[in-house]
């Protein structure tokens, strides 16, 4: 498997508070991706990275943010949870002119 | 903007039958094509790609997929179904032209069962 690791797998939390989810990879590839997967609708790109300090919305960005201080590790922000974003999550990570690598997901809850 | 159609978000074959799943593009450039693989309660694992050397394209567990620039299409078949091969399966796009545009547009997925 693909050096990547996503934290935590499951995570139960209330309405209104902040979430962040991490993404840590150990191939050192240039790009990183957060998508979100929901019935019917695959998955959607939410924000991805192109380079330390280097990042950009997706098609599903608000209330989301990331940040990406170093190569290995990229973080996913809810700023303030809603029942909207309870889902499963998937980083993923990409070098140039090659396949993505996925990580087992995380399944996030928000009551 | 690059996007994916796959047509039929549920197939369901007999075991030893043929699986057609059925994927069309559209992009502004010549793509990078990827058929992924989801099964229950695990992340995506890829099947098979097209970088552009053969159009014909095999992968992982017996599948392959064509790509006919054409038709904009990237099916993916397998000429004998197995239990094993139920799954969720994604077609997906990626822009050549690097930078940010390497990232992928996925399709809504084909959910394939297999009957005994």
């Amino acid at each position: 498997d693909a050096g990547i690791t996503q934290s935590p797998r499951h995570k139960v939390t209330e309405t209104g508070t902040p979430v962040t989810l991490r993404c840590h990879q150990t191939e050192n590839h240039r790009y990183m991706y957060w998508y979100r997967q929901d019935p019917g609708h695959g998955l959607r790109l939410i924000h991805y990275s192109y380079g330390v300090k280097d990042t950009d919305k997706g098609e599903v960005s608000d209330g989301y943010s990331v940040s990406r201080s170093k190569t290995e590790d990229f973080l996913l922000t809810l700023e303030s949870a809603t029942s909207s974003q309870t889902s499963v999550y998937f980083c993923a990570i990409q070098g140039s002119h090659t396949e993505a690598f996925f990580g087992q997901g995380t399944r996030l809850t928000v009551v | 903007a690059q996007s994916v159609t796959q047509l039929g978000s549920h197939v369901s074959v007999s075991e030893g039958a043929l699986v057609l799943l059925r994927c069309n593009y559209s992009s502004s450039v010549p793509p990078y094509l990827f058929w992924y693989v989801q099964y229950p309660n695990q992340g995506l694992q890829l099947l098979l790609k097209y970088t552009s050397a053969a159009t014909l394209v095999k992968g992982i567990n017996g599948f392959e997929a064509e790509f006919k620039k054409s038709e904009t299409s990237f099916h993916l078949t397998k000429p004998s179904a197995h239990m094993s091969d139920a799954a969720e399966y994604f077609c997906a796009v990626s822009d050549r032209s690097g930078g940010s545009n390497y990232k992928l547009t996925f399709g809504k997925g084909t959910l394939l069962t297999v009957n005994p």
